[in-house]
């Protein structure tokens, strides 16, 4: 059973800083990786999805890797900016590709102003 | 970009009564959709996957009685929530799977339906 575990839990930086939210997966038989983003009450975001031959997903500040083999992805964000403030989740898809996400418990991200 | 609307996006009711709830893919179809729940402080836990055409099939643990899922077109799903109990309180999201090219399936996200059961 594929399980997802993402470190840490929570993470507090000040404006301007770079920082790396991880994400592991316990089965490496993946279709696709995904980080999302959710607001407090709201739904979620994508932010890039990484197919299961890709290395790595860049949009804007964001570089998201994976390293399948390992089970391992991790989420760059550069220059974090207050606005970035949200919960990052990352989910895989099966191998089969149904379209059914497993989520990560999720890193929730403050930066300081 | 593709987009996936709910509703409504909060609801509070009387325990035993039933409440429905709407996932749209405005601009794209889907012949499948998922629906989720989310707890307070935890992640997304899949319910089930919504056909369109047939019917829904469900994670292990969800009680398909309970959460009747229709999907009556390739643009709109519809939960079920019956005989609502306060532990159906919850956060609801749904998605619908959209192919962009070479990056396969995007699973774009509804906004959330927040149900509180009195």
């Amino acid at each position: 059973k594929q399980e997802v575990t993402q470190i840490p839990a929570a993470l507090s930086v000040p404006e301007g800083e770079n920082l790396v939210l991880n994400c592991s997966f316990t089965d490496s038989a993946i279709y696709n990786l995904q980080w999302f983003r959710q607001d407090p009450g709201k739904g979620l975001t994508s932010l890039l999805l990484i197919q299961s031959s890709q290395r790595e997903q860049t949009s804007g500040r964001l570089n998201a890797s994976l390293d399948k083999s390992s089970g391992r992805s991790t989420l760059y964000i550069a220059a974090s900016q207050p606005g970035d403030s949200a919960t990052y989740l990352c989910a895989v898809s099966g191998s089969s590709n149904t379209g059914k996400l497993i989520f990560g418990q999720g890193t929730t991200l403050q930066v300081k102003p | 970009g593709a987009v996936v609307s709910q509703h409504p996006s909060r609801v509070i009711c009387k325990s035993g009564t039933s409440v429905k709830i709407e996932c749209r893919s405005l601009d794209f179809q889907a012949t499948t959709m998922f629906w989720y729940r989310q707890f307070p402080k935890q992640s997304l836990m899949l319910m089930a996957t919504s056909n369109e055409g047939s019917k829904a099939t469900y994670e292990q643990g969800v009680e398909k009685d309970k959460f009747l899922i229709n999907h009556a077109s390739l643009t709109l799903s519809t939960l079920t929530v019956t005989s609502a109990h306060p532990e159906d309180s919850s956060f609801y999201i749904c998605s619908a799977p959209r192919t962009s090219g070479h990056s396969g399936d995007t699973q774009y996200f509804g906004p959330g339906t927040r149900l509180t059961v009195l």
